[in-house]
């Protein structure tokens, strides 16, 4: 079955630590986002990639880090810049839009909560 | 810049009816709806492509006034299920990042 997977489910971190957060997919899509989600709070986008090795900043961008090497993987690094990273951390893809605009949606990974001590 | 849903919360009983409205300041090309529970991914409902086209799925429904810059979800005979939180994300025209843009959510409750 195709979808998107990110690992680990929970994540617990001490401060001034960084940790790197999974998401892969087999959807063969080429575009892949990273998303946080506060309590109460819509979606956020950290960053995202519509190709491989190329990337960029979403609105929250400071204190993350993403590499995209591979079309299939997009991890995400929340370094010890980020001040505030406790938050559910979601990824998802989606076929990048033609030329008229967004006309294909994005599935979304099952999510990671960190947690920082 | 951020689509602004209204209500913020709902709490029907079994049956009943809602709507749910997505604002946006910008002209649209693409409204897309979600519904995610609680520690859960969002899932995908519905995406709207052009003005004035609504689209349904079993009891819940959805239009675009492209006009208007707004696209409602409607939701009849509620079940159970139904609880969560609904989400639209939205897609400007001209946009080529596929970027979408997450309104703030709002919370449905369907009691028995």
């Amino acid at each position: 079955d195709g979808g998107i997977t990110q690992s680990p489910k929970y994540l617990f971190r001490k401060e001034g630590q960084n940790v790197t957060l999974s998401c892969e997919q087999n959807l063969n899509h080429d575009a892949m986002y990273w998303y946080r989600q506060d309590p109460g709070q819509g979606l956020r986008l950290i960053y995202y990639s519509q190709i491989v090795n190329d990337f960029q900043k979403g609105d929250i961008a400071e204190g993350y880090s993403v590499s995209r090497e591979k079309k299939e993987s997009f991890p995400l690094t929340v370094t010890s810049a980020q001040k505030n990273p406790t938050a559910f951390y979601l990824c998802a893809s989606s076929i990048p839009p033609g030329p008229s605009g967004v006309r294909d949606t994005q599935y979304f990974g099952p999510g990671t909560r960190l947690t920082v001590l | 810049q951020q689509p602004v849903q209204s209500p913020q919360a709902v709490i029907l009983r079994e049956g009943e009816d809602a709507v749910i409205n997505c604002s946006s300041s910008k002209a649209l090309y693409s409204v897309h709806w979600y519904r995610q529970k609680h520690g859960e991914a969002p899932v995908f409902l519905m995406i709207l492509l052009k003005g004035g086209e609504q689209k349904g799925h079993d009891k819940i429904s959805a239009s675009f006034n492209e006009k208007k810059q707004q696209s409602s979800l409607y939701l009849t005979a509620s079940q159970l299920s139904y609880s969560g939180t609904y989400f639209c994300g939205t897609a400007s025209r001209s946009s080529n990042t596929g970027k979408l843009i997450f309104g703030q959510g709002t919370t449905l409750q369907v009691k028995p």
